[in-house]
């Protein structure tokens, strides 16, 4: 079954830091981009950043630009987002989402369930 | 960066019924880049429609995209009681990705 499960959310505070994991099974993980997607509470769906399928390529909301990361680790089927100097309005569900192809500017054909980050003070 | 306005808001309609969805971007999307994607509450989005037209794996012929440049509709021909959920449209045609703000389906 094609899957993504991702970890790491949680509480912190403003100026803190997070990093979140996605965990990739039952697809080629390094045949496909990837990207990371946020819904605050009662908002919409809103783009955080992508990277194609060996990390060559990537990109970022000018909202989290600067203060957030983008990584993958390949040989163990993970995505991660590695988040610094969080603001309270990144407080969202973060969704890790497949792109169709190797790239990360595409549609997203599987998604996470998320992981939700919270940030106060 | 282009900015997706989806109407109506919420839409109130009964099973059997015929769903249209807009959605209008401030600037033409190249090449039909377009998606179109269901969420029911609690559940992680679910891709419908990319290219503009054509169906994701296992969707049910009842919903189609149509359109170009500044305007995308999804149709619903006939709502079925699962179909009652937010819809979003997304392009990934120009820097950066961005999606509508969401329409949400309800039964009258």
């Amino acid at each position: 079954e094609v899957q993504l499960v991702e970890s790491g959310g949680g509480v912190a505070r403003p100026g803190g830091s997070l990093r979140l994991s996605c965990a990739a099974s039952g697809f080629t993980f390094d045949d496909y981009g990837m990207s990371w997607v946020r819904q605050a509470p009662g908002k919409g769906l809103e783009w955080v950043s992508g990277i194609n399928w060996n990390g060559g390529s990537i990109g970022y909301a000018d909202y989290v630009k600067g203060r957030f990361t983008i990584s993958r680790d390949n040989a163990k089927n993970s995505l991660y987002l590695h988040m610094n100097s969080l603001r309270v309005e990144d407080t969202a569900l973060y969704h890790c989402a497949r792109n169709p192809t190797g790239a990360y500017y595409y549609d997203m054909d599987v998604w996470g369930k998320g992981t939700t980050v919270t940030v106060s003070s | 960066e282009i900015v997706l306005t989806q109407s109506p808001g919420t839409l109130s309609l009964s099973p059997g019924e015929r769903a249209t969805l807009s959605c209008r971007a401030s600037q033409s999307v190249s090449s039909s880049y377009l998606a179109w994607y269901q969420q029911k509450p609690g559940q992680a989005p679910r891709l419908l429609i990319y290219g503009a037209s054509s169906r994701a794996t296992g969707i049910p012929g009842r919903f189609s995209g149509s359109g170009s440049g500044t305007d995308f509709t999804l149709t619903i021909s006939r709502l079925e009681p699962e179909d009652f959920a937010v819809y979003s449209c997304q392009q990934y045609g120009d820097s950066p990705i961005t999606f509508g703000q969401g329409t949400r389906l309800e039964i009258k």
